[in-house]
């Protein structure tokens, strides 16, 4: 069974702090990808990675970065979190980069 | 440029047949998946056409029309369950591209 795990359902941090938010796939699918959904907009790319060490700015980058250190894990990080960055993010890999994507649980964020 | 157009909200009662349209216009086409997501929980997928056509699968079925840049899913014999946002995502051309999501429906079933 396919299997994407986020490391948090629900996440409070302060305005200012350092956020990571984790990723990891076991499906060792070549793709990952970073959204944020919130309603009326929808789910928007954040960033992707096609391979390991390998990023691409999504739709929405700024005041974010990302990790791929290991094929099975990307990490999202807000350098420093504001309020504007409360949301649902969203976890997803894919096998091919136009194809078929495997969602996490999602983490609701909370900045305060 | 990437446009994905779905209506905001529908209706149906328990029991009924729903249609949920999705128009696109992208530089590219590939094929078009659909995802159903329940409130609070991630995207689950539904169906994929490459091809146009109709995609039957149980309950739901989903068509195609390459040149109309027109897709619908339909679901039949509704339960409470379906109760759900829809999402119609695109898949563009090959190369360094991604999926582009609709902004979904939102679908209420009612008893």
């Amino acid at each position: 069974d396919v299997k994407v795990t986020q490391s948090s359902r629900y996440l409070v941090k302060r305005t200012g702090e350092k956020v990571f938010l984790e990723c990891v796939q076991d499906m060792d699918h070549e793709n990952m990808f970073w959204y944020r959904q919130d309603p009326g907009l929808g789910l928007r790319l954040i960033y992707f990675s096609y391979d390991v060490k390998m990023k691409e700015k999504g739709d929405i980058p700024e005041g974010y970065s990302v990790s791929r250190e290991k094929k099975e894990r990307f990490s999202l990080i807000l350098e420093s979190a504001s309020t504007n960055q409360t949301s649902m993010y969203l976890c997803a890999s894919s096998p091919g980069l136009a194809g078929e994507q495997y969602f996490g649980p999602g983490t609701r964020l909370t900045v305060t | 440029g990437q446009n994905i157009d779905q209506p905001t909200e529908m209706t149906a009662t328990e029991g009924a047949i729903v249609q949920i349209n999705c128009t696109y216009q992208t530089s590219g086409f590939n094929g078009l998946f659909w995802y159903q997501q329940h409130a609070g929980e991630a995207p689950t997928f539904l169906s994929y056409n490459v091809l146009d056509g109709l995609e039957e699968k149980g309950r739901f079925s989903s068509f195609l029309s390459r040149s109309k840049g027109y897709s619908y899913l339909l679901l039949k014999e509704l339960q409470m369950k379906d109760s759900a946002s829809y999402l119609c995502a695109v898949s563009p051309r090959a190369g360094y591209s991604t999926l582009t999501f609709g902004k979904g429906t939102m679908l209420l079933v009612s008893p």
